[in-house]
Formats: structure tokens, C-alpha cells, sequence
């Protein structure tokens, strides 16, 4: 069973809503990556947080943020929610920066209306 | 901005045959292509992985198959079974960069039926 618990399951909002997904690692995991993945296609890198800081981004615009906290737990924050935005959103931890050794969510599944 | 490249986009296999998903990649800083399995409603869990400094990898069923000169690689299952119906994604990073950012290829959905 994963080590990484992601809230809420599934979400639906409105268009120019915000919303914030949170994420909860195993502990010790002190690197978290957020990805969107829509329907039929794989994960898209949104950002990495290593110790509380963010040390790499994809291309996603501003409005979509993130936080890490101490507790080995994150959020993902989007504002202004776009209909393009409805997707899978996964949470993968991992205990350091070492290549490829993540253990993704379940995911949250958000739907923009 | 796809830098994996994934073939086939579906893929049908009889019980105890052998299924093969084909993905190449563009960056030559790549170093590090794992392979995830994501069934339905749940998120990518690794297989398995391979660095380019080998041309083959097996972990049980599954073998990966490295050609760093073509930049491609496979995964092949052997004796698929019905529990292997999942979707399929390779994927690259470069561990030399300052952070790990998984590139993910489109994913390839697997259904071996009985």
C-alpha cells in the first residue's frame, strides 16, 4: 500500500474558482513532485519541493503554487481555475533527490465546470 | 514539449504471450528511464528502471531493452497475464540536473485476455 495519501479523492469546482490539494508523504520523504495528468495521457511535471523550497518547475503558469511543510506534508494550490485544468493531480514523494525513486498517490481528480 | 515518445497507443495479448511497448526520447542529457504501471484509479508505481551504461535489465517477467545509440528503449512481458491489464508509461529524467523531473511518455494501454 502507498505511503503517500492525497486529499480530497475527487473535487469539482467552478471556473475562476481556487482550489488546494493536499498531500501527505512518508516520513522521512523530504522531496515532493506534483503532476497533472488528463485523461488518456501521461503525468505532466508541475513543480518539486525539496526541504520546503521549490527547486524545479514545469511549464504551468503562475497560478499554480505550491507549499511543503515540515510535517512531510504539501498542498498544490490553483487559482482561477480554467476548464483545461480539470485532471488527475498526483503527489509523488520521494526520501531525497534520487532519480526516479518516487512513490506516487492515488491522486486527486478534479473537475472544472 | 513530448521528449518520450510511446508506441503503441493500445495493445491487445493473449494469456502467455509476450507484450512489447517501444518508446524513444530526444535529450541525450537522459540518464535514467523507469517504467511505470498505473492501474485504473490509482497512481504510476515503478516496475522497473534502467541507466543507458546497460543494454538489458530483467526483474522476473519483465525485461527492459536499451539501444542508446537508436535513443530507445522497450519493455517486454513475458507470460503476460490478465493481471498485467494496466496502462504502461516509460519515462526519462536526468539525475544531473538539480532536481528530478520525471518525463513521462502518452502511456500505452495493455489488456491481455484470457
Amino acid at each position: 500500500e502507498t505511503g503517500v495519501t492525497q486529499s480530497p479523492t475527487h473535487l469539482i469546482k467552478t471556473r475562476g474558482q481556487q482550489v488546494t490539494l493536499r498531500c501527505s508523504s512518508q516520513s522521512g520523504h523530504n522531496t515532493v513532485s506534483w503532476y497533472q495528468q488528463a485523461l488518456g495521457q501521461g503525468p505532466q511535471f508541475i513543480f518539486q519541493y525539496y526541504r520546503e523550497e521549490e527547486n524545479g518547475r514545469g511549464n504551468f503558469p503562475p497560478r499554480f503554487s505550491g507549499l511543503q511543510f515540515p510535517n512531510y506534508s504539501s498542498e498544490l494550490n490553483v487559482n482561477a481555475l480554467e476548464l483545461d485544468d480539470s485532471a488527475l493531480y498526483l503527489c509523488a514523494s520521494s526520501s531525497g533527490l534520487l532519480v526516479g525513486g518516487y512513490t506516487f498517490g492515488s491522486g486527486t481528480r478534479l473537475t472544472v465546470v | 514539449q513530448q521528449q518520450v515518445k510511446q508506441s503503441p497507443q493500445s495493445l491487445i495479448v493473449q494469456k502467455g504471450g509476450i507484450s512489447i511497448i517501444n518508446c524513444a526520447y530526444e535529450n541525450t542529457a537522459f540518464d535514467y528511464f523507469p517504467w511505470y504501471q498505473q492501474f485504473p484509479g490509482k497512481g504510476p508505481a515503478l516496475l522497473i528502471a534502467i541507466r543507458p551504461d546497460v543494454s538489458e535489465k530483467k526483474e522476473g517477467r519483465f525485461t527492459i531493452s536499451f539501444n542508446k545509440s537508436a535513443k530507445q528503449f522497450s519493455l517486454h512481458i513475458m507470460d503476460s497475464q490478465p493481471g498485467d491489464s494496466a496502462t504502461y508509461f516509460c519515462a526519462a529524467s536526468s539525475g544531473g540536473t538539480s532536481y528530478d523531473k520525471v518525463i513521462f511518455g502518452p502511456g500505452t494501454s495493455l489488456s491481455v485476455i484470457p
